[in-house]
């Protein structure tokens, strides 16, 4: 089945404790990206890749770092967690990464931090 | 810059009666593409529609229909005969096609829509 999964679903965790959230497509997509929803904002991109080892900024990226050395992974990482970053997490990817492209979202990481 | 805006942030209606959301978006680009998705109380994000820009002709799929307008730059969504099911939050979204940042979306801050039975 074509799917994006997300791990973990929900997180708790505290303030400056490093923490990474996984993502994995299995449809050889080359665009990925992931973003964050809060309440009455919508969702804003975080950081997006066009392929391997491409990633750039998107709208709101501080606090955050991703990496894509293989094409179907494409983890966020959060160095040092602050309670601002407390937020809904979407994994998202596309097969291009032109704009007429349908994005195929993940289930979404609930994160909490205290 | 693109922007999305959705004005209503909540609508509370009766089961079967129609309901339409609005969505209005802003972009420098001629070529750009619009989106619907669905949130229901779950959490994931459903897929509804796209359109491109140059495609303004509306479309019906079941009780759903959109109503695309490039001179009012809107693209409004309506359900008929509202359900219970249809409880969820609505994103519209906006994907500019040339970007340097590809595929990224610009979203509205959402409207939740609870049918009440």
């Amino acid at each position: 089945e074509a799917q994006v999964t997300q791990n973990p679903r929900y997180l708790i965790t505290v303030t400056g404790k490093k923490l990474t959230v996984t993502c994995s497509q299995n449809m050889n997509h080359e665009y990925m990206s992931w973003y964050r929803q809060d309440p009455g904002l919508g969702l804003r991109q975080i950081y997006y890749s066009m392929n391997v080892e491409v990633t750039d900024k998107g709208d709101v990226p501080e606090g955050y770092k991703v990496s894509r050395k293989e094409k179907r992974n494409f983890p966020l990482i959060l160095e040092s967690p602050s309670p601002n970053q407390t937020s809904l997490y979407f994994c998202a990817s596309s097969l291009r990464p032109g704009g007429g492209y349908e994005q195929y979202f993940g289930p979404g990481t609930r994160l909490t931090v205290t | 810059a693109q922007k999305v805006t959705q004005a209503q942030t909540e609508i509370s209606v009766v089961e079967k009666e129609d309901v339409t959301l609005d969505c209005v978006y802003e972009t420098r680009d001629t070529t750009y593409y619009l989106f619907w998705y669905k949130q229901p109380p779950s959490g994931e994000l459903v897929f509804l529609i796209r359109r491109n820009s140059f495609d303004e002709q509306n479309e019906i799929s079941g009780r759903y229909s959109w109503n695309f307008q490039k001179s009012t730059s809107s693209f409004n969504f309506t359900i008929t005969a509202s359900q219970v099911v249809d409880s969820a939050v609505y994103f519209c979204a906006l994907s500019e096609a040339y970007k340097a940042a590809g595929n990224k979306l610009t979203f509205g801050g959402g409207t939740r829509v609870l049918v009440k039975p």
